[in-house]
């Protein structure tokens, strides 16, 4: 049972290129989100998605997008990178909607130069 | 402007003592908290919750406490042991998705 995986795990890329951020989870879960945690401060939450087909806005949603298809798979897309989106980023789950997120992925590093 | 804050960046703990993180929060509309354990390179793990209508919560060797009139809550953890060190986040929200995470706390418990 794998969880919250993500995927890639390191990305380094140059302003303005694009890149997409996948999450997949296999516990069924209804809600997804999508957060970012850069140094000193706590997660903030970018998008939330409460099922297959919706997602709304979190604290920072400025520069992303998501797409979420199907139950299992939650993405994130950054369409022109910027320094400012250097951060780690967390994909989580949870069953229920609006529910804690109770199940977190290991992370992805994106640094942008 | 931080709705939730963690004002100790770090604590340090001897084996077997009780560890006391803490929480402050500004926002009188919160009514649900959680805490997350986070390991390096790892996502984080939930620990537990408080609903506003409590103000003790256990689990095992986890007890958080709730003071609504001053904002404020902690986790108590006894006995503390050196698999307990990590970074400890507090979370709220006012009943949506949106929790609202704290900065964290490194907690190092010392063997």
């Amino acid at each position: 049972n794998a969880g919250v995986t993500q995927n890639p795990k390191f990305q380094v890329l140059k302003t303005g290129q694009s890149m997409t951020l996948q999450c997949a989870q296999d516990m069924n879960h209804n809600s997804m989100y999508w957060y970012r945690q850069d140094p000193g401060m706590g997660l903030r939450l970018i998008y939330y998605s409460a099922s297959e087909g919706t997602t709304d806005k979190g604290e920072v949603p400025n520069g992303y997008n998501v797409s979420r298809l199907n139950k299992r798979e939650f993405s994130l897309r950054l369409e022109s990178a910027a320094p400012s989106q250097t951060s780690v980023y967390f994909c989580a789950s949870c069953p229920g909607a609006g529910a804690l997120p109770s199940n977190f992925g290991e992370g992805s590093w994106l640094t942008v130069v | 402007d931080q709705q939730v804050k963690q004002n100790s960046p770090s604590l340090s703990v001897q084996e077997g003592r009780i560890s006391i993180l803490n929480c402050d929060y500004t926002n009188s509309m919160f009514d649900y908290f959680l805490w997350y354990k986070k390991y390096p390179a790892e996502g984080p793990t939930f620990l537990i919750s408080i609903s506003s209508i409590k103000d003790k919560n256990e689990d095992g060797r986890f007890t958080v406490f709730l003071n609504k009139s001053a904002k404020h809550l902690s986790l108590h953890i006894v006995p503390s042991q050196p698999g307990d060190s990590a970074v400890y986040f507090c979370a709220a929200t006012s009943g949506t998705y949106k929790y609202i995470f704290g900065t964290g706390t490194r907690l190092k418990v010392l063997a």
